[in-house]
């Protein structure tokens, strides 16, 4: 079975500084990729996906995600994170395209002013 | 607003009690999902329907649950004979296609006394 693991479960930064998610897959083929934020209040929101194609996949909010095969994995980056950036990050995987996603434990960023 | 919208946003109710959420989706998208989130935790994948169809439940959702999306819009989730493990976020998202982004309520929060 296909499982996601985001190794932090916090993360705290200060107001400027880059930002990096990490999210490991274990998964035989390459599935599709997808990084989601939480809000408090507020419903998932995809930031970027990645099915094909460039391994460097930008999103909304100035984010990117890079996919590296070799190490079936998908980390998320910020070069300058902001305070409304403070939220949980979750990765998820899809096998098949059938948005049965099957998400990662999340990450909860902090940010420092 | 025309985005995923999930009623009660908070429901709590004692140990044996039935209760049903409701999710009305993006009036366009065919396809509708339900996931449940534990505190702390990723959504896990519970069903999905297409239009009216409803073509996977997970293992994780026991005979006590049941999902239906009678006439292909709004889709209901009951829950019988509650349990304390029945505690979550219950959320419902939509796509068109199964390969469109899904969008996400922000969740039916049940708690079980």
């Amino acid at each position: 079975a296909q499982s996601v693991t985001q190794p932090d479960i916090h993360i705290t930064v200060s107001e400027g500084a880059s930002l990096e998610l990490r999210c490991n897959y274990s998964y035989g083929a390459t599935p599709y990729l997808f990084w989601y934020v939480q809000s408090p209040g507020q419903g998932l929101q995809l930031l970027l996906k990645y099915f094909s194609g460039d391994t460097l996949v930008q999103g909304i909010k100035g984010f990117e995600a890079e996919f590296k095969r070799s190490q079936s994995s998908f980390n998320l980056r910020k070069p300058s994170v902001h305070w409304s950036d403070a939220a949980e990050y979750f990765c998820a995987v899809d096998e098949a395209a059938g948005n049965k996603l099957t998400f990662g434990g999340g990450t909860r960023v902090l940010v420092k002013p | 607003d025309t985005g995923v919208s999930q009623d009660p946003r908070h429901k709590i109710t004692k140990r044996g009690q039935n209760v049903t959420f409701r999710c009305d989706p993006i009036s366009e998208h065919n396809r509708l999902y339900w996931y449940r989130q534990t505190l702390g935790q990723g959504p896990e994948f519970l069903t999905y329907f297409q239009n009216e169809a409803q073509l996977e439940k997970s293992r994780l959702l026991s005979d006590r649950f049941s999902a239906e999306r009678p006439k292909g819009s709004f889709s209901t989730l009951e829950i019988q004979r509650t349990e304390q493990g029945d505690s979550a976020m219950y959320l419902c998202a939509s796509s068109r296609g199964e390969t469109g982004e899904l969008f996400f309520g922000e969740g039916s929060r049940l708690t079980v006394l």
